[in-house]
């Protein structure tokens, strides 16, 4: 079955570590996006990316980096730059440039600092 | 600048009753809208997706209808269950600028009394 693998499930950083979020996908879309949530607020869009080697800051970049190597994989990494990191991470994907389709989400990662 | 509200933001019903959860945005100028699904400490569920050129979408007990020169969009749930406990939430995407984003609105959280 088609879909997006995030992991780890559960992820804890200590302060001054950079940690890196792995997300996949199998349904050979070109776009793939990060978002983090927190309690009370909404989505906020981190990075995305619409073909492999390009990758776009969102509303959110700061203390964040990214690559996009491979079509399936756009993984993120949570730098010591990014002063608040404890939230919930989401990785989506999408046809490109029209998300003809809709989204697809992936089952999270929860990050902690410790 | 597009914006996504939902209304109303929390919403307490009796199990079997039938249910509207509204989604309005400012610019008619999507490519469609998508309703979801999320479980606490989960993944969003893709429930539904309404093209711009569609007026409505049915699955199972769901039902979504749009309509873009109001920018308004409603979610009915029929014969309620306490499985449908959950937040929905909406989402644009807006064709503005060089990428088609998804623009989130701000959720509503259901319970289902059995």
């Amino acid at each position: 079955d088609g879909g997006i693998t995030q992991s780890p499930k559960y992820l804890f950083r200590k302060e001054g570590q950079n940690v890196t979020l792995s997300c996949e996908q199998n349904l050979n879309h070109d776009a793939m996006y990060w978002y983090r949530q927190d309690p009370g607020q909404g989505l906020r869009l981190i990075y995305y990316s619409q073909i492999v080697n390009d990758f776009q800051k969102g509303d959110i970049a700061e203390g964040y980096s990214v690559s996009r190597e491979k079509k399936e994989s756009f993984p993120l990494t949570v730098t010591s730059a990014q002063k608040n990191p404890t939230a919930f991470y989401l990785c989506a994907s999408a046809d490109a440039p029209i998300p003809y389709d809709g989204y697809t989400f992936g089952s999270g990662t929860r990050l902690t600092v410790v | 600048k597009q914006e996504v509200t939902q209304i109303p933001a929390a919403l307490s019903v009796p199990e079997g009753e039938n249910l509207v959860l509204n989604c309005s945005f400012t610019d008619s100028a999507i490519y469609n809208l998508q309703w979801f699904r999320q479980d606490p400490g989960k993944g969003l569920t893709s429930l539904l997706l309404i093209q711009s050129s569609q007026r409505e979408q049915t699955s199972g007990r769901l039902n979504a209808s749009l309509d873009k020169s109001s920018g308004r969009s409603t979610l009915y749930i029929a014969a309620s269950q306490p499985g449908d406990s959950a937040t929905y939430l909406c989402a644009v995407v807006d064709y503005g600028g060089a990428t088609n984003k998804l623009i989130f609105g701000t959720g509503t959280l259901l319970a289902v009394q059995p």
